[in-house]
């Protein structure tokens, strides 16, 4: 079974300048997650997805980040303009059901942002 | 935010020894408590987990212990080995999980 697939690996780029990232989630996966997972702390959640709608994004600074997931698939996060703050990896992950209204996630390697 | 509290940062095993994480909880509503392995450059992996119904859940040389009215939980390793070596997430939560800051663990030969 595949994984969860993200690109790119890793980015670099300046303040300001925008960056994206994609993640194809497993498939038949009906919920994908959005992480930021800052070096030496645990992955916090940006925003998450059922199909193609948005069940929670209340941690998302919308006011930079978007995110879309056209199809009820692959998703892409954006950020416009990228601040030094949001060097991070970015994960995705989608999830499988696991009883009790509990969910597995499946995590791809992340996107490793770099902002100078 | 709901916290989950992790400890310690940091932990060094001798090869065969216990590892031992701990993490406590706010949100009494939670009900699935995971916990991950994460290798250098990759994604946190699942482990094992256990809900509160339970007291503790064994799978191999992995532990969770939970004591649901101190709202904490542990993860132990028994017989840790060099490959054990990774930063272990808890989480807790419903269907979405807030997640601990992560302990790096180093088992040495």
């Amino acid at each position: 079974e595949a994984g969860v697939a993200q690109s790119p690996r890793y980015k670099i780029i300046e303040k300001r300048q925008s960056v994206a990232f994609w993640c194809n989630p497993i498939s038949g996966h009906a919920t994908l997650y959005w992480y930021q997972q800052i070096l030496g702390q645990g992955p916090k959640l940006l925003i998450q997805f059922q199909n193609n709608g948005v069940v929670d994004d209340s941690q998302l600074p919308k006011d930079r980040f978007s995110a879309e997931r056209l199809k009820g698939v692959d998703s892409t996060l954006k950020i416009q303009p990228a601040k030094l703050e949001d060097s991070a990896v970015y994960l995705c992950a989608s999830s499988a059901p696991v009883g009790k209204g509990n969910e597995k996630l499946f995590f791809g390697s992340g996107t490793q942002l770099s902002v100078l | 935010q709901q916290q989950v509290k992790q400890s310690p940062q940091s932990l060094i095993v001798q090869k065969g020894g216990i590892s031992i994480i701990n993490c406590a909880y706010e949100n009494t509503a939670f009900d699935y408590f995971p916990w991950y392995q994460q290798f250098p450059g990759k994604g946190p992996a699942l482990l094992i987990a256990i809900r509160p119904d339970v007291s503790e859940k064994k799978e191999g040389r992995f532990t969770i212990s939970f004591n649901k009215s101190a709202k904490q939980f542990s993860l132990h390793i028994m017989d840790s080995q060099p490959g054990d070596s990774a930063t272990y997430f808890c989480a807790a939560g419903t269907y979405k999980y807030i997640f601990g800051t992560g302990t790096r663990l180093k088992v040495l030969a």
